[in-house]
């Protein structure tokens, strides 16, 4: 199993453009999550979803989208990139929620200029 | 609501000490609690996890946690460092009236010194 995998590692942005970040998990987890990561704040949650064809908003949503077409794809679109998206952005995915381990992705370090 | 405060956000030891990391939560349900690390240019992945079993919850590479609901905390301990732990180790704290929702600690930077 690849576990979760995200593409891609490194991007840099000018104000304005916009990107889809992707990312897909080979576990068969019904719940997957975007999360962004900047220095010394820990992680935050942008958006969730908890099967295909389902998503929902988190801590910091703005300036984003998803989708979940299907179980192992959850793509992350930022329409128009702003310097506040400048971040590290983790894709995860679990069995089931709560007290389910959470399996990650190994980044995508976003810069934008 | 739920939240996860992590004592220092960094630690540093020498190669052998006892390492502890301090992690204080809060949350009005019983809560399911995680210790995560995260080496560097790699995503996050689980140490160990308390989930209303044992107490006294052990993990990988010889890192244990004990829940304390008095002290309503959940620090992470080693009793002997090693160089391969230096990482940045996060706390995290999820319940059942959170609705799917992990929270995070802001991490604490492990440094191991020869």
């Amino acid at each position: 199993n690849a576990g979760v995998t995200q593409t891609p590692k490194f991007r840099i942005l000018k104000i304005g453009q916009s990107m889809t970040l992707q990312c897909t998990q080979d576990m068969n987890h019904n719940y997957m999550y975007w999360y962004r990561q900047d220095p010394g704040m820990g992680l935050k949650l942008i958006y969730y979803s908890v099967g295909a064809g389902i998503t929902d908003k988190g801590e910091v949503p703005n300036g984003y989208n998803v989708s979940r077409s299907t179980t192992e794809d959850f793509p992350l679109r930022l329409e128009l990139a702003a310097p506040s998206q400048t971040s590290v952005y983790f894709c995860a995915s679990s069995l089931g929620q709560d007290q389910e381990t959470q399996y990650f992705g190994p980044g995508t370090r976003l810069l934008v200029l | 609501a739920q939240s996860v405060t992590q004592l220092g956000s960094h630690v540093s030891v020498s190669e052998g000490a006892l390492v502890l990391l301090r992690c204080n939560y809060s949350s009005s349900v019983p809560p399911y609690l995680f210790w995560y690390v995260q080496y560097p240019n790699q995503g996050l992945q689980l140490l160990l996890k308390y989930t209303s079993a044992a107490t006294l919850v052990k993990g990988i590479n010889g890192f244990e946690a004990e829940f304390k609901k008095s002290e309503t905390s959940f620090h992470l301990t080693k009793p002997s460092a090693h160089m391969s732990d230096a990482a940045e180790y996060f706390c995290a704290v999820s319940d059942a009236a959170g609705g799917f929702k992990t929270i995070f600690g802001a991490g604490t930077r492990l440094f191991v010194k020869a």
